[in-house]
This record gives C-alpha cells, structure tokens and sequence, in this order.
C-alpha cells in the first residue's frame, strides 16, 4: 500500500541548478498538490492540480512550476535553484469526487532539499 | 482570505501531564476543521477532523471541538505519553481539499 511517494528524500543543490521533485499517488485521487514546510510558518501551498491537464497556483508560487500529464504524477520543477528555496517539501493528495470526499490529505515522506 | 493561528511552541511536558493546544480560525462560511500529526522525520498524518459546528473529533486519546461561535478548535488530551511527542498543525478547508494550516506547536513529552 505505497500512498504517496516521493523522490529523492535529500538533494543538495547549487545555486542556479535545476532539478525536479517527484510525486507519484496510487489510490487515484484527482487532487494533488505541492507544499513547503519552514519553521515557524507552517505549511504554504506552491502548487495544487485538481486532475489530469489541470494546474494553480498556491499560495508561493514563485520559483516554481509543475505539470500534470496524468493521474497519478505531479512533478515540481526548480528552474533555477535559489538558498531561499531551502527547505521541506511535500507531497498530498485527495479525493475530490462526492462519494470519497473525506477533506483528508495524504502526505508523502517529504523531500529535505538545501540550495547551497 | 481563510486563515489559522495556533499558539506557538515548543510545549514541554511530562508523561501523565494535560495537553492543550489552542487553535483559532478565520474564514468565510462554514469550514471543515482538522488536526494533523507530524512525528519525527514523516509526514503529515491526520489525528481527527469536524466538519461542522458542535461537532468534536477524537482519536487516539485527542479531542477538538468546533466552536463556530469562539472561531476555535482546540486540540486536548487527559494524559500524554513520551509517544505523543511530535509537531501539531491546525488546518482548515472551505472547499473539499485545499487546506490552510497553522504553523504547527512542537510538542516534547518527557518520561
């Protein structure tokens, strides 16, 4: 029973490098999204999809984008890398169909990314 | 916009001790209200949730109860154990899925 998967777990950037954070769900919910943890601020949403060809922005976009070409993948892309992008990021997902509808998240792992 | 304050941490506590982490909320209509549960290097997992005013969510010894009249949702326990040490978000949803969360309050449980 995977739920969410991330990949990688850690990633020590450069500035100005690329790289992209994986996110794959197998219980086939329609929302998917991309949230960065730093202390003493929570949660905040970079990204979220609410199904296949369908992307938004959140609440820190920038920096950022993704893409979701199916069901079950919502890759986050790091363009160019800055230190301000330090930090944990993570995966979830939910049903967003009437008779699953909980409002709970799924949440991978997480994946601890530094930008030197 | 929709929004949560949750009081700061870090709490310290013994075993046996109360635990209480208050939680407000801001947001228009009528939200759904959720406390998740993050141990030491996982992820977020939800502890309990209430969909509607009066409602009180429990699980595993934790209690919250929707108060739409104080805006609040404030997370208890009798009785913590070294096991209940971990990071606590408040969070909201005014729709089905896009939630706002709290900073998160760090609880540590000593024996």
């Amino acid at each position: 029973n995977a739920g969410v998967t991330q990949t990688p777990k850690f990633q020590v950037l450069k500035t100005g490098q690329s790289m992209t954070l994986q996110c794959a769900q197998d219980m086939n919910h329609e929302y998917m999204s991309w949230y960065r943890q730093d202390p003493g601020m929570g949660l905040r949403l970079i990204h979220y999809s609410v199904g296949a060809g369908i992307t938004d922005q959140g609440e820190v976009p920038n920096g950022y984008n993704v893409s979701r070409s199916t069901t079950e993948d919502f890759p986050l892309r790091l363009l160019s890398a800055a230190p301000s992008q330090t930090s944990v990021y993570f995966c979830a997902s939910s049903s967003v169909r009437r008779q699953d509808r909980t409002g709970e998240l799924f949440f991978g792992e997480g994946s601890r990314l530094t930008v030197l | 916009g929709d929004s949560v304050t949750q009081m700061e941490g870090p709490v310290t506590l013994s075993e046996e001790a109360f635990l209480t982490i208050n939680c407000t909320y801001t947001a228009t209509g009528y939200p759904s209200l959720f406390w998740y549960v993050q141990y030491p290097g996982e992820g977020l997992q939800l502890l309990l949730k209430a969909t509607k005013a009066d409602d009180k969510g429990s699980n595993k010894g934790f209690e919250a109860t929707y108060r739409k009249e104080t805006t609040s949702f404030h997370l208890e326990k009798g009785s913590v154990q070294v096991s209940d040490s971990a990071v606590y978000f408040c969070a909201l949803s005014a729709n089905d899925y896009k939630l706002s969360f709290g900073a998160g309050t760090t609880v540590t449980v000593r024996a």
